[in-house]
């Protein structure tokens, strides 16, 4: 059974800096990976896709990286601001017609 | 606009009292999912269907039932909540081509008292 783990649960920064979330995962056999954001009682903003065959996706400031032998992926934020405050997921499909399986997140605050 | 819309966005019922929480998608996708998300517990995916007249059990369906007669609609309902229904509820979809990335609804936050 595929277990998504996303440590530490929250985390404070100081606004500008460079900063990496973590996730791991259990089953290395995955289809593809999905980090989103959440804002507090909102929806899910997917941020980026990585297919099992790749090794990371960039959208702007963020940079998401997979290593499937090892069970982790990282999502890099660069030069962080308030407005990246949210709650970052990261959730891996196990086959094409499978469901997410998510991690329970990592609550980001940027500091001013 | 691409998007999943949840109506309604928020609702408060008693034990009981059958409900129904819709979910729209206008991609076209097959594929469409309920998942509840509750505190140190994550997202739990509820049921989901691979395309009109297919639908299946995702990890935690006792108490819901679903419906998919249509591709865009996915209702979920609740035929006699209870008070450990009480969450936030999200409808997804995704096609079953091509990336298979999933787009999120704006969620149902469900009060059963």
């Amino acid at each position: 059974k595929q277990e998504v783990t996303q440590i530490p649960a929250a985390l404070s920064v100081p606004e500008g800096e460079n900063l990496v979330l973590n996730c791991s995962f259990t089953d290395s056999a995955i289809y593809n990976l999905q980090w989103f954001r959440q804002d507090p009682g909102k929806g899910l903003t997917s941020l980026l896709l990585i297919q099992s065959s790749q090794r990371e996706q960039t959208s702007g400031r963020l940079n998401a990286s997979l290593d499937k032998s090892s069970g982790r992926s990282t999502l890099y934020i660069a030069a962080s601001q308030p407005g990246d405050s949210a709650t970052y997921l990261c959730a891996v499909k196990t086959g094409a017609n499978s469901k997410l399986t998510f991690g329970k997140g990592i609550t980001l605050s940027v500091r001013p | 606009e691409a998007q999943v819309t949840q109506n309604p966005r928020y609702l408060i019922t008693v034990t009981g009292k059958k409900l129904t929480v819709t979910c729209s998608q206008n991609m076209n996708h097959e594929y469409m999912s309920w998942y509840r998300q509750d505190p140190g517990l994550g997202l739990r995916q509820i049921y989901y269907s691979m395309n009109v007249e297919v639908t299946d059990k995702g990890d935690v369906p006792e108490g819901y039932k679903v419906s998919r007669k249509e591709k865009r609609n996915f209702p979920l309902i609740l035929e006699s909540p209870s008070p450990n229904q009480t969450s936030l509820y999200f409808c997804a979809s995704s096609s079953l081509g091509g990336a298979y990335e999933q787009y999120f609804g704006p969620g149902t936050r469900l009060t059963v008292t």
